[in-house]
């Protein structure tokens, strides 16, 4: 069974950063496209960002809103993904969902999300 | 960036009628070898993540029910639930995977008339 686990998320300042983590089990991590989808609070989705596999050179593509704030990483020796959060706004308040891309869509499988909050 | 135009943003149905959710994308999302469209459908309930309904347009994922369809017609796309049940209530959204930056529609709110 799939399992995407997120941490991290918390109560920031405007201005201020965060790291979110996120661990997969169930499947195999070199293999998936990962993706960051969030959710700010009474709205609709909106991504973030992702970064392929290795085997397909990586890459890694951003959302104009996050771009040059937000990096996307992996470990695949720890099968973790991680989103560094620069230069919070209050609009990046949202749940911010970890996704497994696993071949059917960029999107298969979701874990639970985890709140950040970036008020003063 | 391909713009995903999800209609209605709400929508009341009796018990066992069916239940409509239009998309229509900017551009055409045919990608692949097999002709499929990247077109995915989410459902959304309350205090859940979306969970994946149709992926390629038209094709359910695993332990979906048959009830729940998925068409499309060039760039018109479309969900139907053939006979609305009380677990369906929930959030309903479009979603392109063709090109990034990926995008969804605004969503669709089901609920019981």
């Amino acid at each position: 069974e799939v399992q995407l686990v997120e941490s991290g998320g918390g109560l920031v300042k405007p201005g201020g950063s965060l790291r979110l983590s996120c661990a997969a089990s169930g499947f195999t991590f070199t293999n998936a496209w990962m993706s960051w989808v969030r959710q700010a609070p009474g709205k609709g989705l909106e991504w973030v960002g992702r970064i392929k596999r290795r085997i397909d050179g990586g890459t890694i593509d951003c959302a104009a809103p996050v771009k040059g704030r937000f990096t996307i990483s992996r470990d695949d020796s720890k099968d973790t993904l991680y989103l560094q959060m620069n230069s919070l706004k209050t609009e990046d308040t949202a749940v911010y969902y970890c996704v497994a891309g696993l071949g059917t869509s960029d999107l298969d499988d979701w874990g639970r999300g985890t709140l950040v909050t970036v008020s003063s | 960036d391909i713009v995903m135009t999800q209609s209605p943003d709400s929508l009341a149905v009796s018990l066992g009628e069916r239940a409509t959710i239009n998309c229509k994308s900017s551009r055409g999302l045919l990608c692949g070898s097999n002709s499929k469209n990247c077109l995915a459908w989410f459902q959304q309930k309350p205090g859940q993540p979306p969970q994946l309904l149709i992926s390629g347009a038209s094709t359910r994922e695993s332990g979906v029910p048959d009830r729940f369809s998925g068409s499309v017609s060039g760039t018109d796309f479309t969900l139907t639930i053939s006979s609305l049940q009380a677990e369906d209530v929930a959030v309903y959204y479009c979603h392109q995977y063709y090109s990034a930056p990926l995008t969804f529609g605004g969503g669709t709110k089901v609920e019981i008339k």
